[in-house]
């Protein structure tokens, strides 16, 4: 099985500034034209909810202050300006073959 | 607008069985994969497996071969998780996930969760 290993597990991100999300997958999750990275975001007592979808395509409705980037092992989400609504754990998750799997979670607090 | 809408939280003792169902409307239901997806009380998310809506043929991941099957009620658009032989590990949230994509698969809509408690 593909391991994702997400960093750090929680970070805490003044308002108006960067957080920075990695996501490390166990081998290559990419080919020369796709990445099967995708990451979601998922507020208390809510379900998941899709932010990118093959690494860096923003899913519609999503604000422009999320981007995602990365390819082969090593992927990154980032959000810039954070606001107090991006307050959750974010998830990143590979499709590259059964299981999908999810990393583990990092949890973004906002000062 | 699309919705997957599940059934309501459920309280069951080890060794019983629950079913819980998953309703999709806004869209064509056999033509995207639905998906399961548990989350234990404060872990994270782990795959299940999944369920080709348009054969009815279902995929487990390795720890849920066995007490778990899904299944399709695709007159009423309606997909089905059952665990049998409860365990107090079986404990969690458990959502329904469609799949989209061609090839390269997301989840892009999420049920809102039922949350299963185990205990005698």
């Amino acid at each position: 099985d593909i391991v994702l290993t997400q960093s750090p597990a929680s970070l805490a991100v003044s308002l108006g500034q960067r957080a920075t999300i990695s996501c490390r997958a166990s081998q290559s999750v990419s080919t020369s034209s796709y990445s099967y990275m995708h990451w979601y975001q998922q507020k208390p007592g809510q379900p998941p909810k899709l932010l990118i979808k093959y690494a860096s395509n923003l899913e519609s409705g999503v604000p422009a202050r999320f981007s995602g980037s990365g390819s082969g092992t090593d992927f990154t989400l980032n959000i810039h300006p954070v606001e107090e609504e991006d307050t959750a754990t974010y998830y990143c998750q590979h499709s590259w073959e059964i299981p999908w799997t999810f990393g583990g979670g990092t949890k973004l607090e906002i000062k | 607008q699309i919705q997957l809408v599940q059934s309501g939280p459920e309280l069951k003792k080890p060794g019983e069985t629950v079913k819980i169902s998953c309703k999709a409307s806004g869209y064509t239901f056999t033509n995207y994969g639905m998906n399961w997806v548990k989350q234990a009380p404060g872990k994270g998310l782990k795959w299940m497996g999944w369920i080709n809506t348009y054969t009815g043929e279902p995929t487990y991941a390795d720890d849920f071969k066995g007490r778990f099957a899904f299944s399709l009620e695709t007159s009423a658009s309606t997909a089905y998780l059952q665990i049998n032989n409860l365990k107090n590990e079986d404990m969690a949230t458990y959502f329904c996930a469609r799949r989209n994509g061609n090839y390269v698969y997301y989840f892009d809509y999420w049920g809102q969760g039922t949350t299963l408690t185990v205990s005698s």
